[in-house]
């Protein structure tokens, strides 16, 4: 069965400072990942998604986010936090199969600091 | 950019009753999915629904709960007696391959 840890319920940086996500995830078959956001009363946004192509992926706002086979993680990260990036960042994992469901992390709540 | 369409976007329910909450997928998606998020917790699997029958189902989906899509464009989530702890947001989602799943705005549901 999949699973995905994301490290830090709660993770604060700096306008300006670089922003680092962690997600490390299990699975035993050759995964789909995904990071979703979530704003403050509102539904699930794809951020970015890694379905085999390349590692190094590349999503909207700014994000990306490294497949590391070796290390079984995905981390998120952005050069530069923008106060509007604030929200609750959720990771991902899918097997591939036909019919199969998504299972979330718990999620990180990130705070940008002014 | 097509959208998973939900409504309503809160229903307010007495302990006991029976609501229903919505979905239109997007029209080229085959594969649909039910979600719900207490709040502050994580997103929570319910069911996944392909081809007019149920894929498969969490725990948390028992006799309480059951989907339906009865047209070709409507995907429902039955909830049945309904407790205080049914308090959620729930999510619809729709996917036309493995590798992107869109999701609604979502259904919050307050169970008094």
């Amino acid at each position: 069965a999949q699973s995905v840890t994301q490290l830090g319920s709660h993770v604060s940086v700096s306008e300006g400072a670089l922003v680092l996500l962690r997600c490390n995830y299990s699975s035993s078959v050759p995964p789909y990942l995904f990071w979703y956001v979530q704003y403050p009363n509102q539904g699930l946004q794809l951020l970015l998604k890694y379905t085999s192509a390349a590692t190094l992926v590349k999503g909207i706002n700014g994000f990306e986010a490294e497949f590391k086979k070796s290390e079984t993680s995905f981390h998120l990260t952005k050069p530069s936090a923008h106060m509007s990036d604030a929200a609750e960042y959720f990771c991902a994992v899918s097997d591939r199969r036909r019919d199969d469901k998504i299972i979330f992390g718990k999620g990180t709540r990130l705070h940008i600091l002014p | 950019e097509p959208e998973v369409t939900q409504t309503p976007s809160h229903q307010v329910t007495q302990m006991g009753q029976e609501v229903i909450l919505r979905c239109v997928p997007i029209s080229n998606h085959l594969y649909f999915y039910w979600y719900r998020q207490i709040l502050g917790q994580k997103v929570e699997f319910l069911v996944s629904f392909y081809n007019n029958e149920i894929s498969e189902k969490s725990e948390i989906f028992d006799d309480q709960f059951s989907v339906e899509r009865p047209d070709g464009s409507n995907f429902t989530l039955k909830i049945r007696s309904t407790k205080l702890e049914d308090s959620a947001m729930y999510f619809c989602a729709s996917s036309e391959s493995r590798d992107g799943y869109t999701f609604g705005s979502g259904t919050r549901l307050t169970v008094v």
